[in-house]
């Protein structure tokens, strides 16, 4: 089974901060990793597909880059809609999801 | 409006079953891959199972090793409905489960779509 390793698992930050998130594979998924945005009792919001695409209608502060087992989700200015929850995703063998990093407010 | 729509969840004793369903609109059903995901309180997203577009002995069905033998998936795609049917259940598969469509055609890729999910709670 692939594992996914997310780092930092909480982060506190400010409004217009740049943020960036990392997600390691245990091994390689080429580029067919996701990340996800979930706020408390919401479901999960697709970002960004395969490591660097973004989904249609999320704003351009997101990206995401990487492949292999290496990837990054950056939010270039954080703003307050973006306080939440963020997960990444393989999807290169079955799916696995990351623990999840927590974005609060510094 | 692209939608899903989960019931079925509810409280169950150890060893119990649930069904789960899910309703699709908005979207061709019957071309899509489908998963279950579940979320524990307070935890992070765990992936359940997927079943490929087709329904009945035609479609193929995947599960997660701490499901598997116990869970079934489904779709009915006539009904624009997927299902999870729930046997043997455990305490520690008390989580809020979700259905979420694949995000193209092929199956093996993101989830675009979530449902807004279902608490199930295993407990005496």
């Amino acid at each position: 089974d692939i594992q996914m390793t997310q780092s930092p698992y909480t982060l506190s930050a400010s409004i217009g901060d740049r943020v960036t998130i990392t997600c390691r594979a245990s091994q390689s998924i080429s580029s067919w990793l996701a990340w996800y945005q979930q706020k408390p009792g919401k479901a999960p919001k697709l970002l960004i597909y395969k490591a660097s695409s973004l989904e249609s209608g999320v704003p351009s502060r997101f990206s995401g880059s990487g492949s292999g087992t290496e990837f990054t989700l950056t939010i270039s200015s954080l703003q307050p809609d973006d306080f939440a929850s963020y997960y990444c995703q393989q999807y290169d063998s079955y799916w696995t999801f990351g623990q999840g990093t927590k974005v609060e407010i510094k | 409006e692209v939608q899903l729509l989960e019931s079925g969840g509810g409280l169950v004793q150890p060893g119990g079953s649930l069904r789960l369903s899910c309703a699709a609109s908005g979207f061709t059903f019957s071309s899509y891959a489908m998963s279950w995901v579940r979320q524990a309180p307070g935890k992070g997203l765990e992936w359940v199972s997927a079943i490929s577009h087709s329904s009945g002995s035609g479609g193929s069905t995947y599960y997660a090793g701490s499901v598997k033998g116990r869970f079934t998936i489904s779709r009915d795609n006539s009904k624009n409905t997927l299902y999870l049917q729930m046997n043997s259940l455990r305490p520690e598969d008390t989580a809020v489960y979700y259905c979420a469509k694949d995000r193209g055609t092929t199956m093996g890729d993101a989830f675009d779509i979530w449902g807004q999910g279902t608490m199930v709670t295993v407990s005496s």
